[in-house]
């Protein structure tokens, strides 16, 4: 079946480093992925989308690579902060377009 | 342009009680999808409407759960004979149109709880 993996276990990084959070997917190759950002209590907020002929994009302090040999989608945070912390949730929609799917999520913890 | 409208935001009902969970998407967005979090777990897609129309169901339960987005007025996702498995957050989204470079604008969700 088609999946898309994220590490579940926490991440915890220093205030001012680069946060790193990791998507994987198997058994398909998504034409689009997409990044978003949920809260605790809170909907899921969009933050970035990249397609598979993009390497790179960049808003502000977020960068999304696509590597299509491994299968991965890179989600990086430079300069991160306290207020960076959340759950990070990479999604790409089924063929057919009818469902988002979403893995599980990555929570990112910035410490002072 | 207000974002995607769900309510209530907390709804608490008896075992076999039934819920109405309500959702009004963004002005202009024709598509929504419903979505169910348990705590500490992911998203886990379950219906996704057109207006007037069930397009993608393969997530919903077999029994007791029912979605409609009628021509007029909000997406309703029903659940009948709740029990206690049925407590989780519920979320709405939606999208102006379909495809892979759609975002989805997702709802504050309802949070369900069963007593």
């Amino acid at each position: 079946s088609q999946k898309i993996e994220q590490n579940s276990e926490a991440l915890n990084i220093q205030e001012g480093k680069t946060a790193t959070l990791t998507c994987n997917y198997t058994n398909y190759s998504p034409a689009y992925l997409q990044w978003y950002r949920q809260d605790p209590g809170r909907g899921p907020v969009f933050l970035l989308l990249i397609r598979e002929n993009e390497k790179e994009k960049r808003k502000e302090r977020l960068k999304v690579t696509f590597d299509t040999t491994l299968k991965q989608s890179l989600f990086h945070i430079t300069a991160s902060q306290p207020a960076d912390s959340a759950t990070y949730l990479c999604a790409r929609f089924s063929g057919g377009y009818n469902k988002l799917i979403f893995g599980a999520g990555t929570r990112l913890a910035v410490h002072p | 342009n207000a974002g995607v409208m769900q309510n209530p935001r907390h709804l608490v009902r008896r075992r076999g009680q039934e819920a109405r969970l309500r959702c009004s998407p963004m002005k202009g967005h024709s598509h929504v999808y419903w979505y169910r979090q348990l705590p500490e777990e992911g998203l886990k897609f379950m219906v996704y409407l057109q207006k007037e129309n069930i397009i993608d169901e393969s997530g919903m339960p077999k029994e007791r759960f029912s979605a409609e987005f009628p021509k007029e007025g909000p997406s309703i996702l029903r659940i009948q004979q709740v029990v206690r498995g049925d407590s989780a957050a519920y979320f709405c989204a939606s999208s102006p149109r379909t495809g892979t470079d759609t975002e989805a604008f997702f709802g504050q969700g309802t949070r369900l709880t069963v007593v």
